[in-house]
């Protein structure tokens, strides 16, 4: 594609729901990372896969978030039982290389938790 | 935890004048870059400065590195009301897989 896809645009759960992130990075990108952005603030770190293998999770505030890219090219990102503190955009982004590349955004998703 | 710092975090100037932004990092990084964000979309990447580099043009853009400072400085000169957004510096962290660590975030107004 020409550019990061990310769906739902817009989500609203209610507090106890799963809900799941669909992210398309851009084609032949080897680099996908997950970020979360607060209102008002920056985008912070959750997590980071290169092809299919998931390198870097550090970034995860809870065992309610995992992330999966089992082919290497589209993400999920799944968050159980979500919480009020869970409402943010969810950024998606990926790169061609593992270092030095500049990173390519999605439009995010932005989760309400109701 | 966020490592960059921007200042100022609002900056309102006139059409035509140039904008400064500056921004601090605490630890060693493999390179710098600088985003633009327009109120609810996706992050922009607007140019990249590694390490071994001082200075780098984009068009408007001008963007310095100090490594012995830990800072970088985003000039955009002849701002336009389109130039209205949030700019964000975000660091490379040496040894961090890529993954991009991102101030707070300046959020700019261009005065038509």
């Amino acid at each position: 594609g020409a550019g990061v896809s990310q769906s739902p645009r817009y989500k609203v759960a209610k507090r106890g729901q799963d809900v799941a992130l669909r992210c398309d990075p851009i084609s032949g990108h080897v680099s996908l990372f997950w970020y979360q952005q607060a209102l008002g603030q920056g985008p912070e770190f959750l997590t980071y896969f290169q092809n299919e293998a998931q390198l870097d999770k550090s970034g995860l505030p809870s065992d309610r978030f995992f992330a999966e890219r089992p082919e290497g090219s589209v993400s999920t990102l799944k968050i159980q039982r979500t919480q009020q503190e869970d409402s943010a955009v969810y950024l998606c982004a990926s790169s061609l290389f593992r270092t030095n590349t500049e990173a390519f955004f999605g439009q995010g998703t932005r989760l309400t938790v109701v | 935890s966020q490592q960059g710092e921007e200042d100022p975090q609002a900056l309102s100037i006139q059409e035509g004048e140039n904008a400064t932004m500056n921004c601090s990092y605490k630890t060693s990084i493999n390179n710098l870059q600088w985003y633009r964000q327009n109120s609810g979309r996706g992050l922009v990447h607007l140019i990249l400065i590694r390490s071994n580099e001082r200075e780098k043009h984009s068009g408007r853009l001008r963007v310095t590195l100090d490594t012995s400072k830990k800072s970088s400085s985003l000039l955009i000169t002849a701002s336009r009301a389109a130039d209205t957004a949030s700019y964000f510096c975000a660091t490379d962290m040496a040894g961090a897989n890529s993954k991009l660590t991102f101030g707070k975030g300046i959020t700019l107004s261009v005065r038509p």
